[in-house]
């Protein structure tokens, strides 16, 4: 069955840390890796896409690593901030069937 | 402004009443999606269509139907079948169903 796993659940972290997340995903067919950001009441919205045989994509304080191999993925953030207070999604992508979604880690950013 | 909209934002419903909700999109992608979230979850598919008159179900489409006449357009419609209705519902789009999704902003319903 395919499946996406993320860790941890929630995190809480001192704004101007760094922090990364976990995912692991079985996902058949596998052709893309991919990380939303979903603000509270809100649409996700993309953070970074990564085919499998890409293993880094930034997007600005935000880093994604994919490892096809283990199949593991990881999400840096660099200097967090306030605004990074959401929940993000890790997702696995196949050629032709719909995106398989994880059920996200909920970051907290705190002064 | 380009982009996918959803309507409402918020909508009321009371329990035995069918309500469609609305999903657009001017990005000229073929692909369109319907997502339910609850609380702690992770987004689950209901229905999703590759083109125009063509739709298949997703993991959860018990309850909910969907039509797929105009590009531009995907309502869904949460039927008096679907057992627990109450939810935010996401709808997306993309230029192929391999391709980067775009998400609208969410319908959150209640069912009283």
């Amino acid at each position: 069955k395919n499946q996406v796993e993320q860790s941890p659940q929630s995190l809480i972290i001192l704004e101007g840390k760094n922090c990364t997340l976990q995912c692991n995903y079985t996902v058949s067919p596998f052709s893309n890796l991919r990380w939303y950001k979903q603000d509270t009441g809100r649409g996700p919205v993309s953070l970074t896409i990564m085919t499998f045989s890409e293993n880094t994509k930034s997007n600005g304080r935000y880093t994604a690593t994919l490892d096809a191999d283990t199949k593991q993925s990881s999400l840096h953030i660099t200097a967090s901030q306030l605004s990074d207070s959401a929940s993000y999604i890790c997702v696995g992508g196949g050629g032709n069937t719909p995106l398989v979604f994880g059920k996200g880690t909920r970051l907290s950013v705190i002064a | 402004d380009g982009g996918i909209t959803q309507s409402p934002k918020y909508l009321f419903r009371k329990e035995g009443q069918n309500v469609t909700l609305s999903c657009e999109q001017n990005l000229n992608h073929d692909a369109m999606y319907w997502y339910r979230q609850d609380p702690g979850q992770g987004l689950r598919l209901i229905y999703y269509s590759q083109i125009v008159n063509d739709f298949q179900k997703g993991d959860i489409a018990e309850g909910y139907s969907v039509s797929r006449e105009k590009k531009e357009s995907f309502p869904l419609t949460v039927t008096s079948a679907q057992k627990n209705p109450t939810a935010f519902y996401l709808c997306a789009s993309s230029r192929t169903i391999a391709t980067e999704a775009f998400f609208g902003q969410g319908t959150r319903l209640t069912v009283v």
